[in-house]
């Protein structure tokens, strides 16, 4: 069964530019989140999606924001892009949603890096 | 102030050691914490999970909660080279199906010398 997917792996972007994010979940899972890792904040939830709807959103402001089609694959947009969104961003699948009732499985992140 | 507090090492310990993880936190509201284990370049892997307070063991692995100290830790028996990774505790309120949130800790650097 393949797992989480993730494109592209690596991204550079100047300040002031936008930015999207592609995930493809395991196949059959219906949840998708997101989440962005630093080095000093660490994992931080965006949101998930689940049937196409948001259902739950993290602290970020309204530069970040996401979709999901009906195949279940999610995609994250930021807009205006800061040096601070510099961070790795990583995606996570599960079969339905509740972070803590099925487990999430991990893609592999993208790395943006905001010059 | 975090709500979740975690040492982020790094930490270095001989092959066979006993290794203690741990991490506090501040929302009494928490009730499900998860250890999660992240290799360099990948994404983190669920290792272990408990709801509310207690002891959990998978093999060389014990969870433990103590939730009169907002306080779990995560044990490893018989340390392996390729236990080395970073680890990320995660922990989440029990909410109405589907809105949960985990938080996480910023996650502790281990590396087990052989």
């Amino acid at each position: 069964k393949a797992g989480v997917t993730q494109t592209p792996r690596y991204l550079i972007k100047t300040r002031g530019q936008q930015v999207t994010l592609s995930c493809s979940p395991i196949s059959g899972h219906r949840s998708v989140s997101w989440y962005q890792q630093t080095p000093g904040q660490g994992l931080q939830f965006l949101f998930e999606y689940f049937s196409e709807t948001q259902r739950n959103k993290g602290n970020f402001p309204g530069r970040f924001s996401g979709r999901q089609f009906s195949n279940s694959r999610s995609e994250m947009n930021v807009s205006t892009l800061e040096l601070g969104d510099s961070a790795l961003y990583l995606c996570a699948s599960s079969l339905q949603s509740g972070a803590f009732t099925y487990e999430q499985y991990f893609g592999p992140g993208t790395r943006l890096t905001v010059t | 102030q975090k709500e979740v507090e975690q040492d982020p090492g790094p930490l270095s310990v001989p092959e066979g050691a006993i290794v203690s993880l741990n991490c506090t936190y501040s929302n009494s509201a928490f009730q499900y914490f998860m250890w999660y284990r992240q290799y360099s370049r990948k994404g983190p892997e669920l290792l272990m999970y408990t709801y509310s307070s207690g002891n959990k063991e998978d093999g060389r692995f014990t969870a433990q909660v103590d939730k009169s100290s907002k306080y779990i830790s995560l044990f490893i028996r018989d340390s392996q080279p390729s236990d080395s990774a970073t680890y990320l505790c995660a922990m989440s309120p029990v909410g109405n199906f589907g809105n949960e949130k985990l938080t996480f800790g910023t996650g502790t650097r281990l590396t087990i010398i052989p």
